[in-house]
């Protein structure tokens, strides 16, 4: 059975940085054409991708945000961990970790974790 | 362009058939992925590629696409499909991730 699931901070101050980690299971992180992506979804607003990484280690980030974010992955622990800097009351959103796969040159998010929502305040 | 829109709101009749389109510049060379989202829920793949349906999902969930829209049919829509709808694409440059505005369907 594949899980995921966030954890962190569910409150930041502004201009704090936000870690947040993906615990997995039922996969390993190294399974080919798989991968781990972070999602968002202020509230009341549409979801908006953030990053993915990969098993051979690719990455990718939202252009509109990549100064702001670094993905890794640990596969012994089978987590991925995201940070974000310099936290600003707009980047308060429920953040999602979704398993991305690629399926006949599509990639799509099969599984997601139950999300956890961070606020922004001082 | 890295934009996917959606139709903000849709209602349907219960038992009668709704489509829901995305249009973006990407969907000429990438398909779409759809997610179906009830409150306080996450996303839930219903459609994904040309016209797949993952295991589980009903198969009144049906996908399509031409040019650069994709769309999303409901044929006898019930009362458990009222929820936002995300499509979700490659953006033009293939390395990243986009989702569309969201489509919010009522069925009534």
């Amino acid at each position: 059975q594949v899980t995921l699931k966030e954890s962190g901070p569910v409150l930041v101050k502004p201009t704090e940085t936000l870690t947040l980690t993906c615990t997995v299971s039922g996969f390993s992180l190294s399974n080919a054409r798989m991968g781990v992506s972070w999602i968002r979804q202020p509230p009341g607003k549409a979801l908006e991708w953030l990053a993915h990484i990969f098993s051979n280690d690719e990455k990718s980030y939202s252009t509109s945000l990549k100064s702001r974010l670094t993905i890794s992955k640990d596969t012994s622990k089978s987590q991925v961990v995201l940070t974000m800097t310099n936290m600003d009351p707009v980047d308060t959103a429920t953040y999602y970790c979704a398993r991305i796969i690629m399926v006949r040159g599509v990639t799509l998010f099969d599984y997601w974790g139950q999300g956890t929502l961070v606020t922004v305040s001082s | 362009s890295s934009e996917l829109t959606q139709d903000p709101a849709v209602s349907v009749a219960l038992g009668q058939t709704v489509r829901i389109t995305c249009q973006g510049d990407s969907l000429r060379s990438y398909y779409a992925s759809w997610y179906q989202q009830k409150p306080g829920q996450a996303p839930v793949l219903v459609i994904y590629g040309k016209n797949n349906r993952p295991s589980g999902i009903p198969d009144r969930f049906s996908g399509s696409s031409s040019g650069n829209t994709a769309s999303l049919t409901i044929t006898g829509a019930q009362a458990e499909d009222e929820a936002d709808y995300y499509c979700n694409s490659r953006d033009s440059s293939g390395n990243q991730e986009v989702f569309g505005t969201g489509t919010k369907v009522t069925v009534l």
